[in-house]
């Protein structure tokens, strides 16, 4: 119940196509949902986080679609770039827990 | 403003032996959490310090065991070696409220041979 199930694990976009990948969860205890990306021999930054109060958010050319009702949320990349290229995480918290449990990565890869 | 700062960012261990991992948090962070990131994963919780204290434990066994300094500094010390805890270490800092996210520092990959 505390897993995050994340996919695609590999995804390839063309260069101004839009990325979407997607993520389920079972514990309906989450209230926090932030997605991180990763570059190779980095750590994680966020990039956007939402809260099940909302259906959407936008923030540039990165927008989370959550539906509560189905346990899931997505992350749209629009116009994907070349400099996109990394791996995302999904991730989700509880009020009460210190924690993130995040999702096994999406591995990003767009062509110019 | 230094980010989230984490020393070494490599290191070669033999199995049995210890490690003792480094990291200082981003300036104005109070609070700091450890993830283990085996290759091919997401990031596992670890555990998490607050004033000197650990507030939450992962899933790890008594091996793994912290430290937070006065000055929001912290350790993660590592006991018997395994193989299998190859992994890139995290550390991430934080304002007390969860709600803030964190900012995660590049990490120390740690090799097991």
């Amino acid at each position: 119940q505390q897993q995050v199930k994340q996919s695609p694990q590999s995804l390839i976009v063309q260069k101004g196509g839009i990325s979407i990948i997607n993520c389920a969860y079972e514990n309906t205890a989450f209230d926090y949902f932030p997605w991180y990306q990763q570059f190779p021999g980095k750590g994680p930054a966020l990039l956007i986080a939402i809260r099940p109060d909302v259906s959407e958010k936008k923030e540039g050319r990165f927008t989370i679609s959550f539906n509560k009702s189905a346990k899931q949320f997505s992350l749209h990349i629009m116009d994907s770039q070349p400099g996109d290229s990394a791996t995302y995480f999904c991730a989700a918290s509880s009020t009460g827990t210190y924690k993130y449990i995040f999702g096994t990565g999406t591995r990003l890869k767009v062509l110019a | 403003d230094a980010g989230v700062t984490q020393s070494p960012t490599h290191l070669i261990k033999t199995r049995g032996q210890q490690v003792t991992l480094r990291c200082s948090p981003k300036s104005g962070h109070d609070t700091v959490s450890w993830y283990q990131q085996a290759l091919g994963q997401g990031p596992q919780f670890i555990f998490q310090y607050y004033e000197e204290e650990e507030r939450q434990r992962g899933n790890f066994p008594d091996r793994f065991s912290g430290h937070q300094f006065p000055n929001y500094s912290s350790e993660l010390n590592v006991n018997a070696l395994l193989l299998g805890d190859s992994a890139l270490y995290l550390c991430a800092s934080s304002l007390a409220e969860r709600s803030y996210g964190y900012t995660f520092g590049s990490g120390t990959r740690l090799t097991v041979v």
